[in-house]
C-alpha cells in the first residue's frame, strides 16, 4: 500500500482563487511528520509547510495552509489568493517516529505529486 | 548560508561509466540522503545516512553506492552506468530523523544515460 497518496495528477485555478491539493497518508504511528513541497520548472525542491500528528492546530505559512484531519489521515494543502509563480508540480511527504529499521529509518515517503498551473 | 550543495547540475554519460555526485552540507546535519526522481513516481530514496561511519540501502539501492567520512560530505557513486539511471537526483539534510524535522534539499542533478 502507499504510504502517501496524492489522487489528482493536474490541478487548475485562476489567479487569486483558492485551491487545494489533496493528500492522504497511511501509517500505523502515533508520532509522524506531514511536509508540503513544491518543485517549479527550474526543479529544485522548496519546503512550504509542516504538520506534527499531535499537532492539534493547523499549519498555516502565509498563503499556505494545512487542512488535517487526522481520523481521515488527510493533510490537504490549500493555497490561498493563487499567483502565477505558485504553478509548479507540489509534493507531500511523509516521516513517521517510532523505533525504526532499515530502510524505513528517517526516511521521507513522498506522493506522486500533483501539477498545479495557475491561469490569469 | 550555503544548506546543501549538490554538483554537478547536470551530466551525461554513457553505459557502463561511472561517476560520484558530490552532496555537502553545511547545518552539521547528522541525517543525509539520497533520492532519485522519475516521472509519476515521486521521490524514491536511495541510501541514507545517520552519522559518519554509518550508512545503509533505501528503497532502491542497485547501482548506487555511498560513504560517508564526514558529517559534512555524503557522496553518490554511480559503479555502472545503465540507461534505467537516467533520473534527476536530490541530496537531503536534516538535523534528525526525529519524524519533526524539515529536510532540506540540493537543487538536484540531473542525470542522463545513454
Amino acid at each position: 500500500a502507499q504510504k502517501i497518496t496524492q489522487t489528482q495528477p493536474g490541478m487548475f485555478v485562476q489567479e487569486k482563487e483558492a485551491v487545494t491539493l489533496d493528500c492522504t497518508y497511511d501509517t500505523s504511528d502515533q508520532s509522524y511528520g506531514l511536509f508540503w513541497y513544491k518543485q517549479p520548472s527550474s526543479g529544485e525542491m522548496i519546503f512550504l509547510i509542516y504538520q506534527g500528528s499531535y499537532d492539534e492546530q493547523n499549519a498555516t505559512e502565509g498563503r499556505y495552509s494545512l487542512n488535517f484531519q487526522k481520523a481521515r489521515k488527510s493533510a490537504n494543502l490549500v493555497i490561498s489568493a493563487s499567483q502565477l509563480g505558485d504553478s509548479a508540480m507540489y509534493f507531500c511527504a511523509m516521516r513517521e517516529g517510532g523505533s525504526k529499521r532499515g530502510s524505513t529509518l528517517g526516511r521521507l515517503y513522498f506522493g506522486r505529486g500533483t501539477q498545479l498551473t495557475v491561469w490569469p | 548560508n550555503a544548506g546543501v550543495t549538490q554538483t554537478p547540475k547536470f551530466q551525461v554519460l554513457k553505459t557502463g561509466q561511472s561517476m560520484t555526485l558530490q552532496c555537502a552540507q553545511d547545518m552539521n546535519h547528522e541525517y543525509m540522503s539520497w533520492y532519485r526522481q522519475d516521472p509519476g513516481m515521486g521521490l524514491r530514496l536511495i541510501h541514507y545516512s545517520v552519522g559518519a561511519g554509518i550508512t545503509d540501502q533505501g528503497e532502491v539501492p542497485n547501482g548506487y553506492n555511498v560513504s560517508r567520512s564526514t558529517t559534512e560530505d555524503f557522496p553518490l557513486r554511480l559503479l555502472s552506468a545503465a540507461p534505467s539511471q537516467t533520473s534527476v537526483y536530490f541530496c537531503a539534510s536534516s538535523y534528525s530523523t526525529d519524524p519533526n524535522t524539515e529536510a532540506f534539499f540540493g537543487q538536484g542533478t540531473r542525470l542522463t544515460v545513454v
